[in-house]
C-alpha cells in the first residue's frame, strides 16, 4: 500500500514556542493532505484539508493562525503549531490522497505526539 | 454536524470469541470504512464498503454496508490477543468531498 510518514514521531516543547510537523507521501503524489487531531481516548477530528499549491481549508472552530498548514509540494505538507500552549498537547495525524488507490482513498501517517510543557 | 456513533463503546471478550460492533449515522453515507488503531499509531484500514447491502470479508473480519445507508457493522470471528485496539468507522459525510469523519470508536480488549 501507499506509505505516509510523519516527522517527528514525538516532540516536547516549552509553552510559547512553535513546532513544525512534517507529513510526507513516500511512494505517491499527494494531491490532497488532511490533518487530524486526536485527544486521549477520543476519536480523530479533522482539522484542515490542504490541496497542493493552494491555501488550506480549516474546519469550523480550528484557528488557522494557530495551526499553519503548508502544502508546497506533491509529497510534503507541514503543520506548524504556533505559540504552543499545554492545551495544544495532542496526537496529530496526517493523511494523504492522490495517485494511489481509489480517487477518494486516504492513507494515514503514524502520528506525531506533541507535548507542550 | 454529522456524527457517527459506535457501539459498544468498549468491550472485554475472551480469546476465541466472536465480536460484533456497529456504527450508525443520522444521515446517508455512500462509503463506509473500518479502521483499527493501535496505541500511539495511526489508523489502519481494515475494510472498505462502497455499495448498500455489500458484505465484505478480510480474513477473520467481515463488514456490512447497511441497506438504509445509515449504518454499518463489523464482525471479528475467533478473536485473538492482537485484535486489541480501537476500531473506528469512518466515511465521507457528503457526496463529492474527500473529507472523512470518524466514529466515536469501539475499544476492544481481549482476555487470553
Amino acid at each position: 500500500g501507499a506509505v505516509v510518514s510523519q516527522h517527528p514521531s514525538r516532540v516536547i516543547c516549552k509553552s510559547g514556542t512553535s513546532v513544525k510537523i512534517e507529513c510526507r507521501s513516500l511512494d505517491f503524489q499527494a494531491t490532497t493532505m488532511f490533518w487530524y487531531r486526536q485527544f486521549p481516548k477520543k476519536s480523530l477530528m479533522l482539522m484542515a484539508t490542504s490541496n497542493e499549491g493552494s491555501k488550506a481549508t480549516y474546519e469550523q472552530g480550528v484557528e488557522k493562525d494557530k495551526f499553519l498548514i503548508n502544502h508546497a509540494s506533491l509529497t510534503l505538507s507541514t503543520l506548524t503549531v504556533t505559540s504552543a500552549h499545554p492545551e495544544d498537547s495532542s496526537f496529530y495525524i496526517c493523511s494523504a490522497r492522490g495517485t494511489r488507490g481509489r480517487f477518494d482513498e486516504q492513507f494515514f501517517g503514524p502520528g506525531t505526539r506533541l507535548t507542550v510543557l | 454536524g454529522q456524527q457517527l456513533n459506535q457501539s459498544p463503546q468498549s468491550m472485554f471478550i475472551q480469546e476465541g470469541e466472536d465480536v460484533s460492533m456497529n456504527c450508525t449515522s443520522s444521515s446517508i453515507f455512500n462509503t463506509w470504512l473500518w479502521y483499527k488503531q493501535d496505541p500511539g499509531e495511526g489508523p489502519v484500514l481494515l475494510i472498505a464498503l462502497y455499495k448498500a447491502g455489500e458484505l465484505t470479508s478480510n480474513g477473520r473480519l467481515t463488514a456490512q454496508f447497511g441497506i438504509t445507508r445509515k449504518d454499518s457493522f463489523l464482525n471479528i470471528s475467533a478473536s485473538i490477543p492482537s485484535d486489541v485496539g480501537i476500531y473506528f468507522c469512518a466515511g465521507p459525510p457528503t457526496s463529492g468531498t474527500y473529507k472523512y469523519i470518524f466514529g466515536t470508536g469501539t475499544r476492544l480488549k481481549v482476555l487470553a
